[in-house]
């Protein structure tokens, strides 16, 4: 299967943009990027997810690299909502996800 | 808004105990899936199902067993109890048409003394 490589964590000033990093060099052609999220104390929660082309919707943005070895989810403007722990997922087996240790986002006023 | 609902929300119980711990859908979604969050860990899967009697096992060996007997069910049981039990268990489900986009119940706390 598959890997992806996060940092472990990450800081972001509050209002700022953030961009997550994600190394998937393994990834093969059919693999979907996912990105969930998930709050203290809470559930994971679906962020985006793209195949080849540059996707926003109204949580996020996610650029992926045109040789599909990496990807970035950006935040526009951070808040301290957005502290969580974010996860890069591509496919695990089937439908199900293989979420991994993800980047731990600290969110500062 | 995800219409995923898990009961009870924190268990302590004693080694030994059979549990059940619920999981409900109110979405129609087909498939079904049980993680496993050790505090501060990653997410396990242990269990998922594609649709009404249909259950597999996931990547992590689990002593629990699930059944999918109507669409909208899909409880975990664990016969014994263990101390190695206590962890943080949590319900997703997600639909045919996209099947990627996982929504989550918001877990049950389980502590086996």
């Amino acid at each position: 299967d598959a890997k992806t490589t996060q940092p472990n964590s990450m800081e972001s000033n509050e209002e700022e943009p953030v961009h997550l990093p994600c190394n998937h060099s393994t990834i093969s052609g059919t693999d979907y990027i996912h990105w969930y999220r998930q709050l203290p104390s809470q559930g994971p929660e679906y962020v985006i997810h793209g195949l080849t082309s540059n996707v926003n919707n109204r949580m996020a943005s996610l650029a992926i690299a045109e040789d599909r070895k990496s990807s970035t989810l950006i935040l526009h403007r951070a808040t301290l909502r957005d502290a969580a722990v974010y996860y890069c997922i591509l496919r695990y087996s089937g439908y199900a996800l293989n979420f991994g240790k993800g980047t731990s986002l600290l969110v500062t006023p | 808004e995800a219409d995923i609902y898990q009961t009870p929300r924190y268990l302590v119980i004693g080694t030994g105990k059979k549990i059940t711990l619920e999981c409900s859908q109110t979405m129609g979604h087909d498939k079904m899936y049980w993680y496993q969050q050790d505090p501060g860990m990653e997410l396990h899967l242990i269990h998922y199902s594609y649709g009404v009697n249909s259950t597999e096992k996931g990547d992590l060996s689990s002593e629990s067993t699930v059944s999918r007997i109507r669409t909208e069910h899909f409880p975990l049981t664990l016969e014994s109890a263990r101390p190695s039990h206590t962890s943080q268990y949590l319900c997703a489900s997600s639909a045919e048409i996209t099947p990627y986009e996982q929504y989550f119940g918001p877990g049950t706390r389980l502590t086996v003394t």
